[in-house]
């Protein structure tokens, strides 16, 4: 069954960091493009960033951009989000999300979802 | 990064057809046929729905469907019954990102 489990959400003091956990299964990961997706509360679904395993540069959103950092870890089947800087803005749920076409970018739809991690960034 | 836009809402009865929109620009849904529709029950991550403006993911019921003309495209669920009531986000992929949301739309079945 194909799987995804994020980890890692809490409550985090402005300016302050978290690293975000998603771990994938049944699926060959390394050659997966996996992505970011958070959601504030009663808000819309915002994208936040995206990687191919595969290689090549990752990308992300404007808000988020020179703060948080995506990176996949193939020997293990996980994908993680660095949040630097947090601001109350941040405050989501953060899901992970896999790419319907592996290999390389192109919007072709998010095909399989984790179950969401939740950060509240206040003092 | 701005978003594309949908109605904040549409409702209609057990059995009508509804249809929910998605305006965007030249440079995403205009463009691109890499539109993507997702439905969100209360308290539960998006599902994928439609991708590439028309195609339907195995185990998606025929009664949605999806279009695209010029800058906007549309989801339509024929035949509504009680468990389509949720969320729907539209996306698109844009040059300066894969995924652009749509602002969502909230189905209310009467």
């Amino acid at each position: 069954e194909v799987q995804l489990l994020e980890s890692g959400g809490g409550l985090v003091q402005p300016g302050g960091s978290l690293r975000l956990s998603c771990a994938a299964s049944g699926f060959t990961f390394r050659t997966s493009v996996m992505n970011w997706v958070r959601q504030a509360p009663g808000k819309g679904l915002e994208w936040v960033s995206v990687i191919n395993n595969s290689g090549g540069s990752p990308y992300y959103g404007d808000s988020v951009k020179g703060r948080f950092t995506i990176s996949g870890d193939n020997s293990k089947n996980i994908l993680y989000l660095h949040m630097n800087s947090l601001r109350a803005e941040d405050t989501a749920i953060y899901y992970c999300a896999k790419d319907r076409v592996g290999y390389s970018y192109g919007g072709y739809g998010l095909d399989v979802w984790g179950q969401g991690t939740t950060v509240t960034v206040s003092s | 990064q701005s978003a594309l836009t949908q109605p904040a809402s549409v409702s209609g009865s057990p059995g009508q057809s509804i249809t929910i929109s998605c305006t965007g620009t030249s440079s995403d849904v205009g463009h691109y046929n890499y539109v993507s529709w997702y439905q969100q029950l209360p308290g539960k991550a998006p599902q994928l729905m439609i991708y590439d403006v028309t195609k339907r993911p195995a185990g998606v019921s025929n009664r949605f469907s999806g279009s695209k003309s010029g800058n906007t495209a549309s989801l339509t669920i024929s035949g509504l019954q009680a468990e389509d009531e949720a969320d729907y986000y539209c996306s698109s992929y844009r040059d300066d990102s894969p995924y652009v949301f749509g602002t969502g739309t909230k189905v209310s079945v009467l």
